[in-house]
């Protein structure tokens, strides 16, 4: 039973449009998610995340987007880079970001210049 | 965010063997994972090390096959014991420091199992 599904397992983008992942989950104790970033040969690379409380977080060029009711988040990138081709993986916790984390299979982003 | 250092990086192992990956972080922390990303597949939660006491398992892994020592903040070890092909996996170390703060993983140990 997977509980973090990443239905698309890759993404082609052209540099400066904007990227968009999706997320879904099925758990609803999940109250913590977070999106890594994994280039090859290299572990996961923590990217931003978002708390239940809210349903948006910005980072620079990076915005995590939580619908609860629809148990779904997405990831904005805008604008793409060439830079930001990697593997993303969406995780979920029911405790908080330090407690067990159960992730999607990623999404392989790919960014054409 | 912490350095943490996996050793080794990669190893090809003969069936029925044994080895054991370290994890150091140069910083104390409060917790440790051990994950496993079999191919094509998400990252899976082992066990947490806890520091002083048995780790603490996931359902589906063992100890017996999956020993781990936790002796300080900022050591570990996993050892994956009578190795299988199904065994041939990136093993992942993290850390976390306590409040609200996301895990960071180390480079991960590639094994491949013969």
């Amino acid at each position: 039973d997977q509980q973090v599904k990443q239905n698309s397992p890759s993404l082609s983008v052209q540099e400066g449009r904007i990227s968009i992942l999706n997320c879904d989950y099925t758990n609803s104790m999940f109250d913590y998610f977070l999106w890594y970033k994994k280039y090859p040969a290299e572990g996961p690379t923590f990217l931003i995340s978002i708390s239940s409380i809210k349903d948006k977080n910005e980072d620079g060029r990076f915005t995590v987007f939580l619908n609860k009711s629809a148990k779904h988040l997405s990831l904005h990138i805008v604008p793409s880079q060439p830079g930001d081709s990697a593997v993303y993986f969406c995780a979920a916790s029911p405790y908080g970001a330090n407690s067990k984390l159960t992730f999607g299979k990623g999404i392989t982003l790919s960014v054409r210049p | 965010s912490a350095v943490i250092s996996q050793k080794p990086s990669r190893d090809i192992c003969q069936r029925g063997t044994s080895l054991t990956i370290q994890c150091q972080v140069d910083s104390q922390v409060t917790m440790m994972f051990w994950y496993r990303q079999q191919p094509g597949q998400s990252l899976t939660l082992i066990a947490t090390a806890n520091q002083g006491s048995e780790a603490t398992y996931e359902s589906g892994f063992v100890i017996d096959k999956f020993p781990i020592s936790r002796p300080n903040l900022t050591f570990s070890t996993l050892t994956v014991s009578n190795m299988s092909p199904e065994d041939s996996s990136i093993y992942l170390c993290s850390v976390a420091d306590g409040g609200n703060q996301p895990q960071h993983f180390g480079d991960g140990t590639r094994l491949s199992i013969l």
